[in-house]
């Protein structure tokens, strides 16, 4: 079965700073999406970021990137020039791309708390 | 504008009563999802259904139902049998294989 792992629960960083929250996820399937999404103090779930499995390009987006580790099976998220409006909890989810029911796995999440 | 609307926002439960949760997309979507978060935790999948009239049981479905008549719709029914309803419920739903899930803004369930 896949599991998908955040090993911090808790984050901060000073607005303007950069910062990289882990995951890490164990499957044996070779082709596989990872996303990352946002959830907010309004609780509504926000994609952020997704990544290919068969990629070998880190995903961007604006100030946000990957560094996606295939064979580490890690895939940490970065985020430069933090805003406020950065603070949520985000969640690491992988999803299995043999199968096409799209069922996501999540991570237990990491709060992020950006300090003005 | 097209979305995900999740209904109500708050709603209570008292002891052995049922309540249905409503979720109505105006995507196109073909599949639908409903999730549980408890406090601090990720998500963990009810049910799913990936066309009409067709539903699977997902990771923690004991003491739910779900229905699927329309497309756009996929109500899901917390019934007496869930000993512990109180957490908050999210809908998603995505439109074809690979595309990622979008959500609605989810419904807080709560013990009286």
């Amino acid at each position: 079965a896949q599991t998908v792992t955040q090993s911090q629960p808790e984050m901060s960083v000073q607005e303007a700073e950069t910062v990289t929250l882990s995951c890490t996820y164990d499957t044996s399937e070779n082709n596989y999406y990872l996303f990352w999404y946002k959830q907010p103090p309004s609780r509504q779930m926000i994609l952020v970021i997704r990544q290919e499995a068969y990629k070998q390009q880190n995903a961007t987006e604006n100030r946000f990137s990957v560094n996606f580790q295939k064979a580490a099976k890690s895939f940490s998220l970065k985020i430069s020039d933090s805003q406020l409006g950065d603070t949520a909890m985000y969640f690491c989810a992988f999803m299995m791309g043999s199968s096409n029911t799209g069922k996501l796995i999540f991570g237990q999440g990491t709060t992020l708390q950006v300090k003005p | 504008d097209g979305g995900i609307t999740q209904s109500p926002k708050y709603l209570f439960r008292k002891e052995g009563q049922n309540v249905t949760l409503s979720c109505e997309q105006n995507l196109n979507h073909d599949a639908m999802y409903w999730y549980r978060q408890d406090p601090g935790q990720g998500l963990r999948l009810i049910y799913y259904s990936q066309i009409v009239n067709d539903f699977q049981k997902g990771d923690i479905a004991e003491g739910y139902s779900v229905s699927r008549e329309k497309k756009e719709s996929f109500p899901l029914t917390v019934t007496s049998a869930q000993k512990n309803p109180t957490a908050f419920y999210l809908c998603a739903s995505r439109r074809t294989e690979y595309q990622p899930q979008h959500f609605g803004d989810g419904t807080r369930l709560s013990i009286l």
